[in-house]
């Protein structure tokens, strides 16, 4: 199956500062990876996805770059904001199964005042 | 439009009693998830319903594990009996039709603790 790897587990950036993820993943198949914010005690809530047949999706400050080649995707936040602090996971889908998302083991970014 | 509700909140049981968490999605999603999180660590998934029947419950563990969507609506997640390690994050989602790009709703998820 598909195996999701995500780093760093924690990332601390100054506000204003960018901040960066990175995953990769197993199966060359997987067409799909949407990312997710987690504030504490709150849902999973997707804040931007990229589909295989584009390499990079932009929305405001948040940036989603893929390299299918490398299988590796990556989201960037610039400006970073108090608020943009909570758990970010990507996830990828699998072929013949698409709706079934596995997901990274998540990071922790904190922005610091 | 509401989101996808699950109850209770957060469950407090002793080890080897059961437990069952139920989920309603957002009205009109025929796809339902139950995903297991631990503290840590990504969503997992358990369980895929399209309506009423689960097309994917691989990762289900089946000798303690159940779950059902009888009218293809709500659905009951069941623990019988609990074990110490069953203590996480049990997160139900929904989304609109299968495929590969549709956004999947997560719920607040239930609070397990089994002592």
């Amino acid at each position: 199956g598909e195996n999701v790897e995500q780093h760093p587990s924690t990332l601390s950036v100054q506000e204003g500062d960018s901040a960066v993820i990175k995953c990769t993943y197993s199966d060359s198949a997987s067409n799909y990876f949407p990312w997710y914010k987690q504030e504490l005690g709150k849902r999973p809530q997707l804040i931007i996805d990229i589909r295989s047949n584009v390499g990079e999706k932009k929305d405001q400050r948040i940036a989603v770059t893929l390299n299918k080649t490398a299988k590796h995707f990556s989201l960037h936040i610039t400006e970073t904001q108090p608020e943009d602090s909570a758990v970010y996971f990507c996830a990828a889908s699998e072929t013949g199964t698409a709706s079934k998302l596995t997901f990274g083991t998540g990071t922790r970014l904190q922005v610091t005042l | 439009e509401a989101g996808v509700v699950q109850s209770p909140r957060y469950k407090i049981i002793e080890k080897k009693q059961p437990v069952a968490f139920w989920c309603n999605p957002i009205s009109g999603h025929n796809t339902l998830y139950w995903y297991l999180q631990n503290l840590g660590q990504g969503p997992e998934l358990l369980i895929r319903y399209e309506n009423e029947e689960a097309v994917d419950d691989s990762q289900l563990p089946k000798d303690r594990f159940s779950a059902e969507r009888l009218k293809g609506v709500d659905s009951t997640l069941k623990i019988q009996p609990a074990e110490l390690g069953d203590s996480a994050v049990y997160l139900c989602a929904s989304s609109p039709i299968t495929g590969p790009y549709n956004e999947q709703f997560f719920g607040p998820g239930t609070r397990l603790t089994v002592l």
